[in-house]
This record gives structure tokens, sequence and C-alpha cells, in this order.
């Protein structure tokens, strides 16, 4: 069975610049979830997917962060402008029944 | 305010050892609680969860974890520590009354040779 997929590995940008970074969960999960992992720090969820429809994104900060899911499949999340505390490992995860998570190796993103 | 502690940032232990990975949690009623393993540079990894039933609750690797109401912790335990246990541990918490996660801050486990 494959795992969650995520890419880039790896980001450096500079400050206002955007960038997107791509999910595709385990098939048949209906549940994805975007974390972000600052250092030194547990995984702090910034949005919840149910299929298509989004069920909790009250800690994604709105003003510059925007995620969606396509057809209930994979999902994109968007920083757009980026600030330096933004700088973190973005995790993505999928679940089958809401409990058990499933992980994406992370995107590391370093803005300077 | 919900949350998860884990009190310890670091964990030593010799090869060998028991060890226990120490979590508390502050969450309105009976949350279900999960036991996650960070190996550098990948994604979380499962470990085993506490839904309901007998309070130690086996798992992957040989780690269990002891679930205590009265104390509102599941401290993650193993009988004889591996080298190869040595990575960072997150202890997660779902609020079933907001259908929320949330993660401790994790505790890095060391274990010697």
């Amino acid at each position: 069975e494959a795992g969650v997929a995520q890419s880039p590995r790896y980001k450096i940008i500079e400050k206002r610049q955007s960038v997107a970074f791509w999910c595709n969960p385990i098939s048949g999960h209906a549940t994805l979830y975007w974390y972000q992992q600052i250092l030194g720090q547990g995984p702090k969820l910034l949005i919840q997917f149910q299929n298509n429809g989004v069920v909790d994104d009250s800690q994604l900060p709105k003003d510059r962060f925007s995620a969606e899911r396509l057809k209930g499949v994979d999902s994109t999340l968007k920083i757009q402008p980026a600030k330096l505390e933004d700088s973190a490992v973005y995790l993505c995860a999928s679940s089958f029944d809401k409990n058990i998570q499933y992980f994406g190796a992370g995107t590391r993103l370093s803005v300077l | 305010a919900q949350s998860v502690a884990q009190p310890e940032d670091q964990v030593n232990v010799a090869e060998g050892n028991p060890l226990t990975v120490k979590c508390t949690y502050s969450v309105s009623g009976n949350p279900y609680l999960f036991w996650y393993v960070q190996y550098p540079n990948r994604g979380l990894q499962f470990l085993l969860k506490y839904i309901t039933g007998d309070n130690l609750v086996k798992g992957s690797y040989g780690f269990e974890a002891e679930f205590n109401k009265s104390q509102t912790s599941f401290h993650l335990k193993k009988p004889s520590a591996l080298v190869s246990d040595s990575a960072l541990y997150f202890c997660a918490v779902r609020d079933l009354s907001f259908n929320k996660f949330y993660f401790g801050s994790g505790t890095k486990l060391n274990v010697k040779p």
C-alpha cells in the first residue's frame, strides 16, 4: 500500500514570496489533515478536510494561508505571502477512520 | 484549555533497560489517546492508541502504554529498550467534543548501547 506522498521535500524562498505544497493521501482515505511543525514543537493542525469539504480550519491564518482538496483526493496548501515565522515542516496526513493518521514525510520550508 | 503535556524534552536510557515516556492531557470528556514516533527526516508513525477497554494497550515494536483516568496520563513504556528505539515520540489526543487533535511537544528518546 502506497503511503502519503508530499512534494516538494524542501523549499527555500524569500519572505513575501509565494509557495505551494502538494499532498496525495492514501487511496480511500476520506480525511486529510495539514499540520505545521515548527522546530522543537509538536505538530499543529492547520486544516482538516472530510472528502473535499473543510471540517476545521480554525488555526489556519487565512490572511495568507489557503488550502483546497480537489475532488476529495489530492490537496494543496499555499502560503502567500510568506513570512519568516512560516519556516517549519508542513506535514500532510490522511485517515480512514478519523483516528489513526498516516503521515507523509513532510515539506521543510525555509523562509529567508 | 485543551492541551497535551510531555514534561520531558529528553529521556536517556541504556539499552536493555525499561523506558517510560510521560504524557498528561487536559481535555474534556473521554478523549482518544495516541502515541506516534518520528525518525529523522520522516513523518510521524502510529505506535498505539487507547479508545476504551483495558487500561494497558500494546502497540508496535514492543511498546505499550498505560491509561490512567484519575491522573489524566497516558505514559508510553517498553520493558527493554533498543538502540533503534532512539527517536522523537509524540503523545496525541483526539477531543471528541470538537473532533480536534492535539499533539504534545515531543520527547526525544536516546537509547545508549
